[in-house]
């Protein structure tokens, strides 16, 4: 199931949203769709698991949302933390698939 | 807190295996898969498989074929062998826990070990 993320980049300031798409091939279950950012020199890490529920510690100025193939991850003010890449994954289907990411930049 | 540990060569030769540990701490092995991704500037991040702590494993079906992998609970660590690699599998090599259930993430992950492959 291919995951294909856009934009690519994303030109943003803080305190802007940022909306970020997932589109996936074939049509996947919202129990089984996640999102990570990842630093420079860092792992990935869990943002949003489910579609729409987030991880330990993660602000509620990040949310999921979608259905189906298209999915979008939403950060509603941009905090100088938050720019990064951006990963969806699936687990709906074997192999599980990432997107190729959007980078979200200042 | 659950913390994950790749180590391993960080150079190999082509036709060669590759074997990594990724070890555990923190956690039971119970009721989790415990699983490998890599990252590459040219391929992204691809997940290789995982292995349950019943045994089961479950590995992408483009590298199945030279894909092993195994749980040593007593030293509390889970391996990764990929055999006669070639620089197509340069990389950085992560390994991750990945929730069975209801919902599924891999969380945490280790910090990743780099793998070059070249003679």
């Amino acid at each position: 199931n291919l995951l294909t993320q856009s934009p690519g980049t994303l030109s943003l300031s803080p305190g802007e949203r940022a909306s970020l798409s997932c589109r996936a091939s074939q049509s996947v279950a919202t129990r089984s769709l996640a999102w990570y950012q990842q630093k420079p020199g860092q792992a990935p890490r869990l943002l949003i698991y489910g579609t729409t529920n987030r991880a330990n510690g993660i602000p509620d100025r990040f949310s999921g949302s979608g259905s189906g193939t298209d999915f979008t991850l939403t950060i509603t003010y941009l905090e100088p933390e938050d720019f990064a890449v951006y990963y969806c994954q699936q687990f709906d289907s074997s192999p599980y698939t990432f997107g190729q990411g959007t980078k979200v930049e200042i | 807190q659950v913390q994950l540990r790749e180590s391993g060569p960080g150079l190999v030769k082509p036709s060669e295996t590759l074997s990594l540990i990724c070890s555990v701490s923190g956690s039971s092995f119970t009721s989790h898969y415990w699983s490998w991704i890599r990252q590459s500037p040219g391929k992204g991040l691809e997940w290789i498989g995982g292995i349950h702590s019943s045994g089961d494993t479950d590995y992408n079906p483009a590298l199945q074929s030279r894909v092993s992998m195994s749980l040593d609970t007593s030293k509390n660590h889970f391996s990764l062998e990929l055999t006669s690699v070639t620089t197509a599998d340069t990389a950085v090599y992560f390994c991750a826990r990945r929730a069975s259930g209801y919902f599924s993430w891999f969380d945490p992950w280790g910090q990743g070990t780099a793998v070059t492959v070249s003679s």
